[in-house]
């Protein structure tokens, strides 16, 4: 298994503002994800990053709205800029893990951000 | 494109009795299939997936899944359930035509009534 941390664990904030997550894997992996769980609803993929390359984002997610860095291959952080209470949700950072002959993935324990 | 569907948003279940999670799936080839588990205030936890073999795949905490082809379904259960089991459950599949990304379901809480 992979043991993932985030933080900050939860946050509240003021609309306009911008929040940095970031996420810690105990070792080295490839590729890092990052989902958004909107009150009520599944995950969401908003983005993979690439330890080296631009992150690669999914329809309706934009570079500007949600930048991610990937400074290294157990780090990476999502800033949720300038935001609005529909960006209330919570985060999270999940990785790939090689088990056997598949990989497995595995996620964090979640951002929980209020925006007010 | 790769799916699964959890038809159930809630389900009710008296505490020691059989638990049944439904989850259908829509994919082409072979399917890649997992069920999760998200308790209150804490991230997605792996319970059991499927990539070939038995049909009957176990998993954490006494859950099993059973693989059915013929009704494109990948139910989760349990004999007995627990009242800590009360939690969120996630299906997803890997999506083979978007760079195996997982795709969930729209989940089904779990509700264990004492």
């Amino acid at each position: 298994s992979a043991v993932i941390s985030q933080k900050p664990s939860r946050d509240i904030c003021q609309r306009g503002t911008s929040l940095t997550i970031q996420c810690q894997v105990d070792s080295q992996v490839t590729m890092m994800f990052w989902y958004r769980q909107q009150p009520g609803q599944s995950l969401t993929l908003i983005a993979t990053a690439n330890q080296g390359s631009e992150a690669t984002y999914e329809s309706g997610f934009v570079i500007d709205k949600f930048p991610i860095s990937r400074p290294n291959l157990t780090f990476s952080t999502l800033t949720v800029s300038n935001m609005s209470p529909e960006d209330s949700s919570i985060y999270l950072c999940s990785v790939d893990r090689t088990s056997g002959s598949y990989n497995e993935q595995f996620f964090g324990p979640g951002t929980r951000l209020t925006v007010l | 494109a790769q799916s699964v569907a959890q038809p159930e948003d809630q389900v009710n279940v008296a505490e020691g009795n059989p638990l049944t999670v439904k989850c259908t799936y829509s994919v082409s080839g072979n399917p890649y299939l997992f069920w999760y588990v998200q308790y209150p205030n804490r991230g997605l936890q792996f319970l059991l997936k499927y990539i070939t073999g038995d049909n009957l795949v176990k998993g954490s905490y006494g859950f099993e899944a059973e693989f059915n082809k013929s009704q494109t379904s990948f139910h989760l259960k349990k004999p007995s359930a627990l009242v800590s089991d009360s939690a969120l459950y996630f299906c997803a599949v890997r999506d083979s035509n978007r760079d195996d990304k997982i795709i969930f379901g729209k989940g089904t809480r779990l509700h264990i009534l004492p």
